[in-house]
């Protein structure tokens, strides 16, 4: 069964460092999202993209964060200057219009 | 902004047991769906219900949306230890961006 795909699993950084989350979403899917869960915390949604474009954000999602989809099968969440309160768990979650979302693996975010 | 609550917030029950989980808004959902979470993973979707009075069954779970399309349940019958987890609800209304609940976490001791 096709499924959706992140890596690292795990990311330690530094404070003020760039870190680059990395997705492959189901292929016949044209929905993409960014979640993050931090821990004890509820799942929360950061960001949609459709057509090569975001779609929604949440106010999570200040310009520190940006998306791309940079060839056909990825699907990558940046942070610039990441923050001791980014440490989290990040999902990413693909579907079909209509569907439910399917969510990957997740990346463990740790800022020290 | 919506929320959605979701009861009990911890559930430990014996192997063979019924239980119920209930996920309440004051708002209207187009359509609502449960996970399943377990520690360190990421959600896995188990339902999506879109009708209001909808009842849909996987095995022993069995998922009810409200008339109202406000609320919904969630009940497994003989439950067993592979049922642990957390059951999350998320509510999708128009174009907002799917809403999750804080989850119920079920414990099944054999």
């Amino acid at each position: 069964e096709p499924e959706v795909t992140q890596t690292p699993s795990h990311q330690v950084t530094q404070m003020g460092q760039e870190v680059i989350l990395r997705c492959v979403p189901i292929s016949n899917h044209l929905y993409f999202y960014w979640y993050r869960q931090i821990l004890g915390q509820k799942v929360e949604f950061l960001v949609s993209f459709y057509n090569n474009e975001i779609s929604e954000k949440s106010e999570i999602f200040d310009d520190q964060f940006s998306v791309e989809r940079p060839d056909g099968s990825n699907f990558t969440l940046k942070i610039r200057s990441t923050k001791l309160e980014d440490s989290a768990m990040y999902f990413c979650a693909s579907n079909r219009l209509g569907q439910g979302r399917y969510f990957g693996p997740g990346t463990r975010l740790t800022v020290t | 902004t919506q929320l959605l609550e979701q009861s009990p917030q911890f559930l430990s029950i014996q192997e063979g047991e019924n239980l119920t989980v209930y996920c309440n808004s004051s708002s209207v959902f187009s359509s609502l769906q449960w996970y399943r979470q377990e520690p360190g993973e990421g959600p896995v979707l188990l339902v999506t219900v879109v009708t209001g009075g909808e009842v849909k069954k996987l095995k022993r779970l069995t998922f009810q949306f409200g008339d109202a399309r406000k609320d919904s349940s969630l009940h497994i019958t003989a439950a067993q230890p592979g049922d642990t987890g957390l059951y999350l609800c998320a509510g999708i209304s128009g174009n907002t961006p799917l809403v999750f609940g804080k989850g119920t976490r079920l414990s099944v001791i054999a």
